[in-house]
């Protein structure tokens, strides 16, 4: 079975700094993807950024990057020049192989400071 | 540009009413998904839908009724609902679904809010 593990349920960063976000996993498939969704309080999941097993670059999109260490199990988020409109719930989330449907992590709420 | 949109934003009920959330999406996918989310939990798949025809119900008790009229349109029917019931209830589309989630980027719409009484 995958699962998805969220070590950090709060983080706290200034506004223009950059910040990692960890998401460790643990599958037994060849094949998955990851990915990351921002949570606003408003509630609209919004996807960020994908990185599939076999992709030998870290994926990026603008300002998010993820750092892939397939060996480590682990598909951190990175942030970089935090604004203030980046706090929010971030899940972490796995698909492929042998399951059927998305596995979530628990979350880390982000707190972006002035 | 991604966009699902989901109406109402906001539903209160009762036990004994009947109701309906709607989620439309306007990117040619042929999957769509209904979640359950409970406060500071994540996501819950309730139900899929691919090519229009219900591929996965994740046991949802019988007071949840998807349908999905066309390609474009998901609608959640609900009755008798209980309190426990009360939660955010997101929409999502994929461009497809082929039983794993490997490839498909599941977009979400801003979900409705519901509370039962």
């Amino acid at each position: 079975a995958q699962k998805i593990t969220q070590t950090q349920p709060g983080m706290f960063v200034q506004e223009k700094e950059a910040v990692t976000l960890d998401c460790t996993y643990d599958t037994s498939d060849p094949s998955y993807g990851l990915f990351w969704y921002k949570q606003p309080s408003s509630g609209e999941m919004i996807f960020l950024i994908y990185q599939g097993s076999y992709d030998q670059q870290n994926a990026t999109e603008g300002r998010y990057s993820l750092n892939f260490q397939k060996a480590r199990k682990s598909a951190n988020l990175v942030i970089s020049a935090s604004q203030l409109g980046d706090s929010a719930m971030y899940f972490c989330a796995m698909g492929g192989g042998s399951n059927y449907k998305l596995t979530f992590g628990k979350g880390t709420l982000l707190t972006v400071n002035p | 540009d991604t966009e699902v949109t989901q109406t109402p934003k906001h539903l209160v009920m009762g036990m004994t009413n009947k109701k309906s959330l709607k989620c439309e999406q306007h990117m040619g996918h042929r999957a769509m998904y209904w979640y359950k989310q409970k406060a500071k939990k994540p996501p819950e798949l309730m139900f899929v839908y691919s090519y229009e025809k219900l591929s996965i119900n994740e046991s949802v008790p019988s007071r949840f009724s998807p349908e999905c009229p066309n390609s474009s349109l998901l609608n959640l029917h609900l009755h008798a609902l209980q309190p426990e019931d009360s939660a955010l209830y997101l929409c999502a589309s994929s461009q497809a679904y082929s039983g794993t989630a490997l490839q498909e980027t599941q977009y979400f719409g801003p979900g409705t809010r519901l509370l039962v009484l």
